[in-house]
């Protein structure tokens, strides 16, 4: 089946204009993150979707950072006004509910790379 | 929050020989700790995982070993060979989190 797909794969934007970021999960899977792998860094949380649930979002790096997802299943990241500093690969994955602890695989997305001039 | 820290950054062996990372975290409540695998350019894919009420877990040439009490786990990879060349993460999953080291970029040399 298909798995997660992100869009655009990558993305060149000037300073100071903003960017979305798109993720279609895996049909069926509830849980959706984002995160931000710069280079060289591990992966950095940055959203978590549960159904209908209120997101977490404590890893947004600041408020030029939004995500929303509809009808629970494609998530768009909006990034306003870039910044050189944002310039990294978005990654998306979904999982199962992860519900307690329980842990289902989350998979990955390919990513979005995006550099910010 | 948790943290999790990886050792080493970058990681050299030549092809046959063992590579070992290794993963320290700080949360005790972490109860699941899974390893992916990053190829350049590909997405990170999940290659082995141990749950908290486990002490190691082996699937081929791969094992990974769980110390609750210290709060480390290591990731063994034997009989290296060159596909086995890739950045590897570890994680620590607490609620519906997972908290990633920073990533260890092993070279297996032909």
């Amino acid at each position: 089946g298909a798995g997660v797909s992100q869009s655009p794969s990558n993305k060149v934007t000037e300073k100071g204009k903003d960017v979305e970021l798109r993720c279609d999960p895996i049909s069926g899977h509830t849980a959706l993150y984002w995160y931000r792998q710069s280079l060289g860094q591990g992966l950095e949380f940055l959203i978590y979707f549960q159904g209908n649930s209120a997101p977490d979002k404590s890893g947004l790096p600041s408020d030029r950072f939004s995500a929303e997802r509809t009808g629970g299943s494609v998530s768009t990241l909006t990034i306003q006004r870039t910044q050189q500093e944002d310039s990294a690969v978005y990654l998306c994955a979904s999982s199962l509910s992860p519900g307690g602890a329980r842990y289902n695989e989350q998979f990955f997305g390919p990513g979005t790379r995006l550099t910010v001039l | 929050g948790e943290n999790v820290e990886q050792h080493p950054s970058t990681l050299s062996v030549q092809e046959g020989d063992s590579a070992v990372i290794k993963c320290t975290y700080s949360d005790s409540a972490s109860n699941y700790f899974p390893w992916y695998k990053q190829e350049l350019g590909k997405r990170p894919q999940l290659i082995i995982d141990i749950r908290s009420n486990v002490g190691e877990k082996k699937d081929q040439r791969i094992a990974v070993t769980l110390n609750k009490t210290a709060k480390h786990f290591s990731l063994h990879i034997t009989e290296t060979q060159p596909e086995d060349s890739a950045v590897y993460f570890c994680a620590a999953f607490k609620d519906y989190k997972l908290s990633f080291g920073a990533g260890t970029t092993v070279t297996v040399r032909a």
